[in-house]
């Protein structure tokens, strides 16, 4: 079955620490994953992608992720987290002739 | 900006009534995707039209219907509205059927019913 899973629901980290949010995966061949983040009262904005190759992809806003076949894992990371991040993050996966999403992380950011 | 509009932003109406939401795609992208996305449920995948034509579905209720017209734009239709359909629906698009095409997604259409 394809599945993406989004362990984490809630997390909240002090503005100019690291972040890293997890997403796991299920599926039959090498997938097409995707990170987007959501801010309040928004459309999804996609931050990154990863099709093939380079296991570790850079995205905007300062965003990287890192493909982990082996722990079928695609985790989201960033150096230091600006108040500016606060928004609700999703993984997804393409799969046979849909997407699937993760049901979202939510990031807090204290000042 | 993504480049996907949808329109109403906001839809405010009563229980039974119908009510359509416009998607106009990125130039280019000739797929449309609807989600319905509500605080219990999450985002929910509704269907998908390539070119015109239905090309998948998801949980998309009987009461709803969905078409993609020959420029593209899509609309999608709510009837015999009940509370529980109060979301935010999202038009997303994309150049192909899945595989390497992100999604491009709109701002959404915030639905209440009341």
């Amino acid at each position: 079955a394809q599945s993406v899973t989004q362990p984490d629901i809630h997390i909240t980290v002090s503005e100019g620490a690291s972040l890293e949010l997890r997403c796991n995966y299920s599926y039959g061949a090498t997938p097409y994953l995707f990170w987007y983040v959501q801010s309040p009262g928004q459309g999804l904005q996609l931050l990154l992608k990863y099709f093939s190759g380079d296991t570790l992809v850079q995205g905007i806003k300062g965003f990287e992720a890192e493909f982990k076949r082996s722990q079928s894992s695609f985790n989201l990371r960033k150096p230091s987290v600006h108040w500016s991040d606060a928004a609700e993050y999703f993984c997804a996966l393409s799969g046979t002739y849909k997407y699937i999403f993760g049901t979202g992380t939510r990031l807090k950011v204290l000042a | 900006d993504s480049g996907v509009t949808q329109t109403p932003k906001h839809l405010i109406t009563a229980t039974g009534q119908r009510v359509t939401l416009r998607c106009s795609p990125r130039s280019g992208d000739l797929s449309v995707y609807w989600y319905q996305q509500s605080l219990d449920q999450g985002l929910q995948f509704l269907i998908q039209y390539y070119n015109g034509e239905e090309r998948a579905k998801g949980n998309i209720l009987e009461r709803f219907s969905a078409q993609q017209f020959p420029d593209l734009h899509s609309e999608l239709n709510l009837s015999s509205l009940e509370l529980g359909d109060s979301a935010l629906y999202f038009c997303a698009s994309s150049v192909g059927t899945t595989g390497n095409s992100p999604l491009h997604f709109g701002n959404g259409t915030r639905l209440t019913v009341t």
